[in-house]
C-alpha cells in the first residue's frame, strides 16, 4: 500500500513568509509525528497526534510553529514568519499504535525548507 | 536534545567488509530501533529490538542491546555499495516519542 507522503518536497521561502507543510499518513494509522532534521543531525521531535488530538507539542521551537490534524488523518505543519534558523528537513511519520505501544514509525520523504 | 549518540560519526569500508556502528543512550527505554537514511530521503526502518531482548537478526543485519550499559550495536555483514547511507538509532524513553542520535555516515566503496 501507499506509504507516508509529504508535500511539497522542497520549499523556498523568504524570511517572514508563512509556510504550510502537508503530511498524508498511512491510512488507518493512529499516531502521527512531526520531526525537524537540521543538516548533519538526527531528527528531533516536534509534535505528536493521536487521531485528531495533539497530545504532545513540547518539541515545537516557538509559537510560530503550529500543527493540526483536524480529521485524524492528514496533518499540516504551519510555520509563521519564517526565520533562517527554520531551514531544515521536516519529516512526518505515522504508526499504527498509539504512543506507548511497541510499534514502528513509518517516515515520509520529508519537506526540505530553505528560508532565505 | 538528542539522547542517542552513534559511534563512529563516519565510517568508510570496502564492499564485502562488515560494518559495525554503536549507539549509546541515557535513560530507560521500551525499545530501540535502527533506521537508515539515504541522502535526501526519509528514514527507513531497519529493525526494532525490545528492552528485554539481547540480540536480533534480520537478513544481513545483526543488532545487540545491552541495557546495563545503555548501548546497542548494529552490524551489517558483507556490505554492499547500496548500504551507503546514514544510520540512526532511536530510543523511546517510556511513553515519549522517538529520540534519535546524530547518526553514523557509512560509505561502502565498490
Amino acid at each position: 500500500g501507499a506509504g507516508v507522503s509529504q508535500s511539497p518536497r522542497y520549499k523556498v521561502a523568504k524570511r517572514g513568509q508563512d509556510v504550510a507543510l502537508r503530511c498524508d499518513p498511512i491510512s488507518g494509522h493512529v499516531s502521527l509525528f512531526w520531526y525537524q532534521q537540521a543538516l548533519g543531525q538526527g531528527p528531533e521531535f516536534l509534535t505528536y497526534f493521536q487521531n485528531e488530538a495533539q497530545l504532545d507539542k513540547s518539541g515545537l521551537p516557538s509559537d510560530r510553529f503550529f500543527a493540526e490534524r483536524p480529521e485524524g488523518s492528514v496533518s499540516t505543519l504551519k510555520i509563521q514568519r519564517t526565520q533562517q534558523e527554520d531551514s531544515a528537513v521536516y519529516l512526518c511519520a505515522s504508526s499504527l499504535a498509539s504512543l506507548g505501544g511497541v510499534d514502528t514509525q513509518y517516515f515520509g520523504p520529508g519537506t526540505r525548507l530553505t528560508v532565505l | 536534545s538528542q539522547q542517542g549518540e552513534e559511534d563512529p560519526q563516519a565510517l568508510s569500508i570496502q564492499e564485502g567488509e562488515n560494518a559495525t556502528m554503536n549507539c549509546s543512550y541515557k535513560t530507560s527505554i521500551n525499545n530501540l530501533q535502527w533506521y537508515r537514511q539515504n541522502s535526501g530521503r526519509g528514514l527507513v526502518h531497519l529493525i526494532l529490538i525490545r528492552s528485554n531482548e539481547r540480540e536480533k537478526h534480520s537478513g544481513r543485519l545483526r543488532v545487540t542491546l545491552d541495557t546495563s550499559k545503555k548501548s546497542s550495536s548494529l552490524l551489517i555483514t558483507a556490505s554492499r555499495a547500496a548500504d551507503t547511507a546514514s544510520y540512526f538509532c532511536a530510543t523511546d524513553p517510556k511513553n515519549t516519542p522517538l529520540v534519535f542520535g546524530k547518526g553514523t555516515r557509512l560509505s561502502v566503496i565498490a
